[in-house]
C-alpha cells in the first residue's frame, strides 16, 4: 500500500520539460528527506536524486528535486528518449517506522 | 563500487519457506544499514524490512511482520531475508538495499509463490 501519490503518467516531447509530484504528509515528506528513483524497463531501480535535490556522481543535472512542505518534485529538462522510466519518490514515515514509495510515474516520451 | 547480488529465489508453494541471501562487496558493509524492497509483477516498489549496521535496529513492513525476519552477518557480508507462511501476494521481485542517502540496489531475484 503507497503512502506517497504520483500521478500515473506523463508525457513530452524530446527537449520539453517534465515534472512529476510526489504527495504525503507530516509524517512522511513533511519530516524526512525524500529520494526519487528511476527504473528503466526490464531493471533494478538506480538513485536519481537523494536528499530532497542532490544528484550522486553521474546523474545529468537535467534531473532536479525540490521539496514544500508534504510534497516533492522531480522535473526532468530536455526530455531525452532515454528518460522513458516509471519514476518513484521514496521518504522514511515516522507513524510507520519504514519507509514509505510513491505509486509510480510511468514518464512516455512521445 | 557498491555490487549487491541477491540469490534464493525461486517457485514454492503456498505456505512455504524460502531463505533469500544478499553478498555486498565495493564497501564496508558492517557500517551501512540495509534494507528489502520487493516489486509484485507489473507493480510498483513496497519496502519491506530494514536492519541496522549491528542489527539493533530491524523494522518490518506490517504485510511481511510475523513471518518474514531479516537478519545479517557482519563477518560474511552477507544480509539474509527469512520469509515463512508465504502466500500467493509475496510473488515479486526482491531487492536488497544499501541505506545511506537513498538506496543503493541489486540485481533481485524473482519468488514466486504458487501451487
Amino acid at each position: 500500500q503507497s503512502v506517497l501519490t504520483q500521478p500515473p503518467s506523463a508525457s513530452g516531447t524530446p527537449g520539453q520539460r517534465v515534472t512529476i509530484s510526489c504527495s504525503g504528509s507530516s509524517s512522511n515528506i513533511g519530516s524526512n528527506a525524500v529520494n526519487w528513483y528511476q527504473q528503466l524497463p526490464g531493471t533494478a531501480p538506480k538513485l536519481l536524486i537523494y536528499t530532497n535535490n542532490q544528484r550522486p556522481s553521474g546523474v545529468p543535472d537535467r534531473f532536479s528535486g525540490s521539496k514544500s512542505g508534504t510534497s516533492a518534485s522531480l522535473a526532468i529538462s530536455g526530455l531525452q528518449s532515454e528518460d522513458e522510466a516509471d519514476y518513484y519518490c521514496a521518504a522514511w514515515d515516522d507513524s510507520l517506522n519504514g519507509y514509505v514509495f510513491g505509486t509510480g510515474t510511468k514518464v512516455t516520451v512521445l | 563500487e557498491v555490487q549487491l547480488v541477491e540469490s534464493g529465489g525461486g517457485l514454492v508453494q503456498p505456505g512455504g519457506s524460502l531463505r533469500l541471501s544478499c553478498a555486498a562487496s565495493g564497501f564496508t558493509f558492517n557500517t551501512y544499514s540495509m534494507n528489502w524492497v520487493r516489486q509484485a509483477p507489473g507493480k510498483g516498489l513496497e519496502w519491506v524490512s530494514y536492519i541496522s549496521s549491528s542489527s539493533g535496529t530491524i523494522y518490518y513492513a506490517d504485510s511481511v511482520t510475523g513471518r518474514f525476519t531479516i537478519s545479517r552477518d557482519n563477518a560474511k557480508n552477507s544480509l539474509y531475508l527469512q520469509m515463512n507462511s508465504l502466500r500467493a501476494e509475496d510473488t515479486a521481485v526482491y531487492y536488497c538495499a544499501r541505506d545511506y542517502l537513498g538506496f543503493s540496489w541489486g540485481q533481485g531475484t524473482l519468488v514466486t509463490v504458487s501451487s
